[in-house]
């Protein structure tokens, strides 16, 4: 099946450890995208890549990095800069042609402690 | 001012009635409009595109609006399983970055 896949669905960290959330897909899509999405609010871009081994700054970069080695693999790397990462992560795909519509992956859920 | 703009509701309905909500947006040139669906805790999911002469899909209707830079969403004769968060989505011009809004929740009951 065609899709979006993110690993791990729950993951809990230590203050002051960095973690990666995995992100991958099989649909052949050129743009990858990563959003942040807190309890009772909208989705925020925290990166996002139109192409292989280019990527963009979204909203709120600050504490995060990312990848773009492979146009399946878009890993996300939340490091201990980042103040508050308790959150939802999206990690979402696109193909190349403009006016197409995004496709989410299931989200990683990740808790602080 | 956001770029895109939601009543965050919430909407509650009892089952089999219609309910109506918009979006605004600011960018003029923005060029592709999407209503996507989040259910508790899951992803957004892909409820239907906007066409510039409006659309439908089953119980959903999507209209856009450019003169006055809104969508809307309308559902008729509601369901227990509409009860969701409804997101607007927006695509400026020349940008791969998509908008999005903080959303509009529906509960239908029974």
């Amino acid at each position: 099946d065609g899709g979006i896949t993110q690993s791990p669905k729950y993951l809990f960290r230590k203050e002051g450890q960095n973690v990666t959330l995995s992100c991958e897909q099989n649909l052949n899509h050129d743009a990858m995208y990563w959003y942040r999405q807190d309890p009772g609010q909208g989705l925020r871009l925290i990166y996002y890549s139109q192409i292989v081994n280019d990527f963009q700054k979204g909203d709120i970069a600050e504490g995060y990095s990312v990848s773009r080695e492979k146009k399946e693999s878009f890993p996300l790397t939340v490091t201990s800069a980042q103040k508050n990462p308790t959150a939802f992560y999206l990690c979402a795909s696109r193909a190349s042609e403009r006016y197409n519509e995004q496709f989410f992956g299931p989200g990683t859920r990740l808790t602080v402690l | 001012r956001k770029e895109v703009e939601q009543d965050p509701g919430p909407f509650n309905v009892p089952e089999g009635a219609t309910v109506a909500f918009n979006c605004t947006y600011s960018n003029s040139a923005s060029q592709s409009f999407f209503w996507y669906r989040q259910d508790c805790r899951k992803e957004p999911k892909l409820l239907m595109s906007v066409y510039s002469s409006g659309n439908e899909d089953g119980r959903f209707t999507a209209q856009l609006n450019r003169a006055s830079q809104y969508i809307s969403l309308l559902i008729r004769d509601s369901k227990l399983s509409d009860s969701a968060t409804y997101l607007c989505v927006v695509t400026p011009s020349n940008d791969y970055k998509l908008s999005f809004g903080a959303g509009t929740t529906v509960t239908v009951r029974a």
